[in-house]
């Protein structure tokens, strides 16, 4: 069965620093990867989206690679701020099912000053 | 532009009862997805409607059902609650179809069955 995991051990790091989150999928083809961000009690938030034949992408501190022979995307939040603490979620889309996106079970990351 | 609104925010019902949740998409968007957010299985998609037709479905039983109105606004009602349907309750839309589009979550609606 398909299958998405993301490290669910808390990833704590010091301010400035560059954060490096992963998410790994088995029994799947995406076509499309999104990362999202999570506060909690509110809903996601959408940061970015890479698709199947991109290796990487960014936006201002942050960047996303995509290798589908891995089977693995990074997420990476350069200089790291305590506003960044969240919980971040990888989601796979395939080619022709909508938006009907499957969801890694997150990561939470927490800045410290 | 006013975000996804979902209503009620907080719930609270008995087994063996029905809930119905709506959600309003952003103006223009036509896709509407619900979602359903547990601590033990994260966020699980349960069905999409574009255009007023189901597009989309998970792996829930038939006692997660849903709609949407022709002015893209989505309801989605759980019939005879069980004690495992308490959760968080996550409606997005996106303006087309396509897991291209990125997702406008709401805030959800937390429902908690007792």
């Amino acid at each position: 069965s398909q299958k998405i995991e993301q490290n669910s051990e808390a990833l704590n790091i010091q301010e400035g620093k560059t954060a490096t989150l992963t998410c790994n999928y088995t029994n799947y083809s995406p076509a499309y990867l999104q990362w999202y961000r999570q506060d909690p009690g509110r809903g996601p938030v959408f940061l970015l989206l890479i698709r199947e034949n991109e290796k990487e992408k960014r936006k201002e501190r942050l960047k996303v690679t995509f290798d589908t022979t891995l089977k693995q995307s990074l997420f990476h939040i350069t200089a790291s701020q305590p506003a960044d603490s969240a919980t971040y979620l990888c989601a796979l889309g395939p080619e022709n099912a909508g938006n009907m996106l499957t969801f890694g079970g997150g990561t939470r990351l927490m800045v410290k000053p | 532009k006013a975000g996804v609104t979902q209503t009620p925010r907080y719930l609270i019902k008995t087994r063996g009862q029905q809930v119905t949740l709506s959600c309003s998409p952003i103006s223009g968007h036509r896709s509407v997805s619900w979602y359903q957010q547990t601590p033990g299985q994260g966020l699980q998609f349960l069905f999409e409607y574009f255009s007023e037709t189901q597009r989309n479905k998970g792996n829930f039983p038939g006692r997660f059902s849903g709609r949407q109105f022709s002015n893209s606004r989505s309801e989605m009602n759980v019939s005879t609650l069980e004690l495992g349907d308490s959760a968080l309750y996550l409606c997005a839309s996106s303006l087309a179809g396509g897991a291209w589009n990125e997702q406008y979550f709401g805030p959800g609606t937390r429902l908690t069955v007792t």
